[in-house]
């Protein structure tokens, strides 16, 4: 399996909802991240994991809470969001603790619309 | 921390015609290049990369080169065809800082 997947492909939410993204791997990565990607920009890196622990928070926002239960699971956690928060959310992996020069394989994102 | 800037971003082709995207980098401890091509809807897909050790990689139509010296590389597509047409971003290492992004249209 060389895939990264990521349900739901779409969700809308109210700002005072509680959902989770959920991403998984079975490819033995050890290196898993969140980037959040507006239209016609670039992804912007939001959380690394590495080896099931947080490595890098690039300063986002309370309101979004990452959780890596094991080694091909990770989470986010979306709790009253506003609506510039609407974006592709996509989860990626690579195959060891982040290193220069590993490749990053990306899953298809989550499309969310906050209203 | 690394900045990559990426031009243009925007070029219109012929089918069949070559297609050139550049990207400049700031940190020189960077080691790592590799480009990835997005079609509308769809997720980020590796298409080559470039470690520092090589001035240039090719995979059939495709090409990168890499001047560590001017912190400079690029990518080369030749023979475009319309399936070509998407956004092109460079990245700089692992943590990825992304260029901008081209967005590359082939006309048929």
């Amino acid at each position: 399996d060389t895939e990264v997947t990521q349900t739901p492909k779409h969700l809308v939410m109210g700002m005072t909802n509680k959902k989770s993204l959920k991403c998984e791997q079975h490819m033995g990565h050890r290196a898993m991240y969140w980037y959040k990607q507006k239209a016609k920009k670039p992804p912007e890196l939001m959380f690394v994991y590495s080896y099931e622990k947080l490595s890098i928070n690039e300063s986002v926002p309370s309101r979004f809470s990452p959780e890596c239960p094991n080694s091909s699971l990770l989470n986010l956690h979306l709790h009253a969001l506003q609506p510039e928060d609407s974006a592709l959310y996509l989860c990626a992996s690579s195959q060891d603790q982040p290193a220069p020069t590993d490749t990053q394989y990306f899953g298809p994102g989550t499309r969310l619309t906050v209203l | 921390g690394e900045n990559v800037e990426q031009h243009p971003s925007t070029l219109s082709v012929q089918e069949g015609d070559s297609a050139v995207i550049k990207c400049t980098y700031s940190d020189s401890a960077s080691n790592y290049f590799p480009w990835y091509k997005q079609e509308l809807g769809k997720r980020p897909q590796l298409i080559i990369d470039i470690r520092s050790n090589v001035g240039e990689k090719k995979d059939q139509r495709i090409a990168v080169t890499l001047n560590k010296t001017a912190k400079h590389f690029s990518l080369h597509i030749t023979e475009t065809q319309p399936e070509d047409s998407a956004v092109y971003f460079c990245a700089a290492d692992n943590m990825l800082t992304f260029g901008g992004g081209t967005r590359l249209m082939v006309k048929p």
